[in-house]
């Protein structure tokens, strides 16, 4: 299968800090990728999606200026969580989908973010 | 409204069988998905259908009857590595998945 890497896997850093992480599609090229929010023993939050080369689309109640996401390439996407605190420490996971058969999205493994 | 609705939790013993179910409401269809979800970590997929009827892969099996809404994910002779928390997602018709909120299976020994 495809398979999606996400840098880094966690961090930890103060509040009011801003924290990047990567999500890279390494075999095939990503036409539309996802970020997902998911808290302790919840299901999957979808935050927004992005398309290489366009604004992304971000889902009701999350703030587009505190997570900024750039979708530059085909095999690319970045989360910038700005200005973090502590409400913000959550499991961010990407996905990538390509022009594959099944539509089907291809997770990431998580990033774990701890905002002190 | 969109929504998915599958049991929270469930419990099985090892070797048993155990079926989760799913009832999927979209803005139309274009596909059901199952994902396995281990705590920690991101789902990984498990299975797809778009038609009726059943997809047999190994100890798993996934069914689907697009009349009724409603899907099953079948798992054979459990094993304690099976625990964790699947996940039922729906595509609807501009490709965008509606995610159930999840079952998790505990197997006990």
């Amino acid at each position: 299968g495809a398979v999606v890497s996400q840098h880094p896997s966690w961090v930890i850093c103060k509040s009011g800090t801003s924290v990047k992480i990567e999500c890279r599609s390494l075999d095939f090229q990503a036409t539309t990728m996802f970020w997902y929010r998911q808290f302790p023993k919840q299901s999957l939050m979808l935050m927004a999606t992005s398309n290489e080369g366009s604004k992304a689309t971000y889902e009701q109640g999350v703030e587009k200026d505190k997570f900024l996401i750039n979708h530059a390439s085909l095999t690319l996407s970045t989360l910038t969580v700005t200005s973090a605190h502590p409400e913000d420490s959550s499991f961010y996971i990407c996905s990538a989908r390509g022009l594959h058969e099944y539509n089907e999205q291809f997770f990431g493994p998580g990033t774990r973010l701890t905002v002190l | 409204g969109q929504n998915i609705d599958q049991p929270t939790e469930m419990t099985a013993t090892e070797g048993a069988i155990v079926q989760i179910n799913c009832t999927y409401q979209t803005s139309g269809f274009n596909g059901l998905f199952w994902y396995q979800q281990h705590a920690g970590e991101a789902p990984t997929f498990l299975s797809y259908n778009v038609l009726d009827g059943l997809e047999e892969k190994g100890r798993f099996s996934s069914f689907l009857s697009r009349s009724k809404g409603y899907s099953y994910l079948l798992l054979k002779e459990l094993q304690m590595k099976d625990s964790a928390s699947y996940l039922c997602a729906a595509l609807n018709s501009n490709y965008q998945l509606i995610w159930g909120a999840g079952t998790k299976l505990i197997i006990k020994p």
